[in-house]
């Protein structure tokens, strides 16, 4: 149990445009998802945390109209890199949680690579 | 920066051997996971660790606790090739629902 997935795996896109990723809690409703950067050889970096139905609360010095995340439904959760740079390369993972006692279930990730 | 730090970096060892890996961190804390990530994966949760405990142990893998130093270790014992991955640790700290990640340690068994 517990598996959350996130489409796509992998995106390339062209300077300036925006990409969608999307993340799932396959088998549990998640009231808090969490959307990680990690660069290349590094660790990972928390964005943001969404609540279902409330706005994301973001990390400090991530532009939140740059990422937005959108958490609709205790199932899904989106996050829309806008007019994307290739600075912005990077792999996004998500994770989600059912309850306050940080069990934290890691989607599988998504590379994004902007050309 | 909040993050932890992990200890070593990158480390090389030969099938069979145990690796050890550490991990501090600065806040005081709920819980301490450790998690394992191949290259170019997502996240495999290994094990959690409560602030009241000192020791846990999972299969091959044994963690413990130390609150007073803000600091954990990880062995693994008798690698296999398959356990060539990183090797992350992450905190949360109390009151705080996100967790903190450690800069991870890049482990390798060489066959």
């Amino acid at each position: 149990g517990a598996v959350v997935s996130q489409h796509p795996s992998w995106v390339i896109c062209k300077s300036g445009t925006s990409v969608k990723i999307e993340c799932r809690s396959l088998d549990f409703q998640a009231t808090t998802m969490f959307w990680y950067r990690q660069f290349p050889k590094q660790s990972l970096m928390l964005m943001a945390t969404s609540n279902e139905g409330s706005k994301a609360t973001y990390e400090q010095g991530v532009e939140k109209d740059k990422f937005l995340i959108n958490h609709a439904s205790l199932t899904l959760s989106t996050l829309t890199v806008t007019s994307a740079h290739p600075e912005d390369s990077s792999f996004y993972i998500c994770s989600a949680s059912w309850d306050r006692a940080n069990e934290q279930y890691f989607g599988p990730g998504t590379r994004l690579t902007v050309t | 920066s909040q993050q932890g730090e992990e200890d070593p970096q990158a480390l090389s060892i030969q099938e069979g051997e145990n690796a050890t890996m550490n991990c501090s961190y600065k806040t005081s804390i709920n819980n301490l996971q450790w998690y394992r990530q191949n290259s170019g994966r997502g996240l495999v949760h290994l094990i959690l660790i409560r602030s009241n405990e000192r020791e846990k142990h999972s299969g091959r893998l044994r963690v413990t606790l130390d609150t007073s130093k803000k600091s954990s270790s990880l062995l693994i014992t008798a690698s296999r090739a398959a356990d060539t991955a990183s090797y992350f640790c992450a905190t949360d700290a109390r009151g705080a629902q996100k967790l903190v990640f450690g800069q991870g340690t890049r482990l390798t068994i060489n066959p």
